[in-house]
Order: structure tokens, then sequence, then C-alpha cells
């Protein structure tokens, strides 16, 4: 089975200008969440869909957004960058959402690293 | 709020050593706990799962437990080698959606 995959692996932009990063997570899983990664910070959550709905959000501004379509592929956007979204972008599949006596296994992609300039 | 800490940042063991990593958190009502593994620049692998009811899970060379009364999970990995180098990083998942709190990793240099 394959695994998650991320699509792009690296992207350079510069201030002011917007991105769309891809995740296609593993057959049959349908709730799709995203990570920030930053040496500053850690890993932070950014929003997780299920079913094409955002269910949960963390705390980021309203430059960052996402969706999710019907077949459970996600995107996620960023509008006008800022040097400090510089990061590497992780997303993670699991089958179900958090549920079921936590026994969901989240899986993660190679991620997408973005340089802003 | 959940607070995940681990402990140290950074730790340098000779091979064949055995390794205890540590992580801590702040709020025990939680689903699970997973320890991954991250290689510099690359993706997360998920090493071990354990339900919130369990108090350890074991996947050949490594054990995690769990105690969530005192907010404490310990990954152990035994007799390490030069592969076992990398980030390792615990992460609890709290009730209601699928959001992961991460700790802050330590990273593991075993010296051949």
């Amino acid at each position: 089975k394959a695994g998650v995959t991320q699509t792009p692996r690296y992207l350079i932009k510069t201030r002011g200008q917007q991105v769309t990063l891809s995740c296609s997570p593993i057959s049959g899983h349908r709730s799709v969440s995203w990570y920030q990664q930053t040496p500053g910070q850690g890993l932070q959550f950014l929003f997780e869909y299920f079913s094409e709905t955002q269910r949960n959000k963390g705390n980021f501004p309203g430059r960052f957004s996402g969706r999710q379509f019907s077949n459970s592929r996600s995107e996620m956007n960023v509008s006008t960058l800022e040097l400090g979204d510089s990061a590497l972008y992780l997303c993670a599949s699991s089958l179900h959402p958090g549920t079921s006596g936590g026994q969901e296994t989240q899986y993660f992609g190679p991620g997408t690293r973005l340089l802003v300039l | 709020k959940q607070e995940v800490t681990q402990i140290p940042a950074a730790l340098s063991v000779p091979e064949g050593e055995n390794l205890v990593l540590n992580c801590s958190f702040t709020d025990s009502a939680i689903y699970n706990l997973q320890w991954f593994r991250q290689d510099p620049g690359k993706g997360l692998t998920s090493l071990l799962l354990i339900q919130s009811s369990q108090r350890e899970q074991t996947s050949g060379r490594l054990n995690a437990s769990l105690d969530k009364s005192s907010g404490r999970s310990t990954l152990y990995i035994a007799a390490s080698q030069p592969g076992d180098s990398a980030t390792y990083l615990c992460a609890v998942l709290k009730a209601a959606g699928n959001k992961l709190t991460f700790g802050g990793g330590t990273r593991v240099l075993v010296k051949p």
C-alpha cells in the first residue's frame, strides 16, 4: 500500500506570494491533518479534515487555509507569504478520527519544505 | 492546554548501549501516545502507539511504557546501533479530533 504522498517536495517563494501544497492520504484513510515544523516552534497543528469537513483548527492566522476533496486528498493554501512561514509542512492521514479507544495510528508524509525569501 | 516535554533535548551514546528517552505531558486525559522517529529533513515514521488503556507496547528492540497518572512515557531502545541516530518525538492525542500535540524531540547520536 502506498504511503502518504505530498507534492511538491520543495518550494521557493517570495514574500507576498501565495502557495498551495497537496497531500494524498493512504488509500482508505479519510482523515488528513496538517502540521508545520520549524526549528523554533517545533511541530504545530494546523488543521484536520475528515469527510471534506474541517473538524479542528490550530492557532494559525487566517492566511492558512485548507480543503479536502471527495477522494480524501487535501490541499493547504498559504496566502501573502511571510518570511516566518518558511518551514517543513507535514500532512498525516489516519483511518478514522481520534476515537475507537485511541487505536488509530497517524501516518506522516515526507513533507513539503517551503522557503520564503 | 496540553503541554508535552522531552528531556534531554540531545543524547549521545556509544553503540550497544541501551537508550532511554523520556516524555512528559500535563493533561492525563489522552486517547493515545505515539512515538515517532524523524531523520534529518524527512517526515515522521511511527514507531509505537500506546492506547490510554495500555501500560506498554513492544516492537523488536523498542519498548514504550505509559503512566497516565504521572503524565509520563518512556521509550527504551535496546542495544543501540548507529542506524538509530535520529530525532525521536512523542505526541499525545487528546479526545475530540485528531490533533496531536508534540514534544520538542530528543536528538540521538549513536557513536560506532
